[in-house]
């Protein structure tokens, strides 16, 4: 149980068009959601707070314009990357945070979508 | 502010050796501390937490509140242990973890 699935795996997009990554909690209703980039080698960095019906809170350095969050189930977060350009090329993972127990307080993680921007 | 510290980026122990894996941290109040594995090509996985002081895959760790670490300890390393090991501390209740920047462990045969 408390698996959580991220479509698509990787993509590669033009520089300029805007990429929609999904993330959902496949067999537990997941209140928050949390979204991380990871640059290659490095840790984790946390860009967001996704609550369902509200908006997301974004951690200090991250354009909300730019990575446009949506949480609109129970089940499923969004993140678009607007206008992408190289830099945003990264490792992109969401994590999902189970309250129920006996996993309280876990949050587990998505397998990662691969974002190359030409 | 909350703060976790790994300081090693990488460690190499022989098969059969012992593992430790510091993590050091920093917070105020009283915070609940992981270690998370990724393994390659694999999403992270929680390893294990202080609170279920058990111990999996032979690993453990304790929480000493007085040095404010959370070292990560085996006492025989094996090959498939070789992945990257995460050290995190989640403030409360609903909030994000916070993680070390990692220590690659290779366990060479």
């Amino acid at each position: 149980g408390a698996v959580v699935s991220q479509h698509p795996s990787w993509v590669i997009c033009k520089s300029g068009t805007s990429v929609k990554i999904e993330c959902r909690s496949l067999d537990f209703q997941a209140t928050t959601m949390f979204w991380y980039r990871q640059f290659p080698k490095q840790s984790l960095m946390l860009m967001a707070t996704s609550n369902e019906g509200s908006k997301a809170t974004y951690e200090q350095g991250v354009e909300k314009d730019k990575f446009l969050i949506n949480h609109a189930s129970l089940t499923l977060s969004t993140l678009t990357v607007t206008s992408a350009h190289p830099e945003d090329s990264s490792f992109y993972i969401c994590s999902a945070h189970n309250a129920g127990r006996p996993s309280y307080n876990e949050q587990f993680f998505g397998p990662g979508t691969r974002l190359t921007v030409l | 502010a909350q703060r976790v510290t790994q300081p090693e980026k990488l460690l190499s122990v022989f098969k059969g050796a012992p593992v430790e894996l510091k993590c050091n941290y920093s917070y105020s109040g009283s915070p609940e501390l992981f270690w998370y594995v990724q393994y390659s090509r694999q999403r992270l996985q929680l390893l294990l937490r202080h609170i279920s002081r058990e111990s999996i895959k032979g690993f453990t760790a304790d929480l000493n509140k007085g040095e404010t670490s959370f070292h990560l300890k085996k006492p025989f390393a094996q090959e498939e242990d070789s992945a990257m090991y995460y050290c995190a501390l989640k403030p409360s209740g609903n909030t994000p973890l916070v993680f070390g920047k990692g220590t690659r462990l290779s366990v060479i045969a």
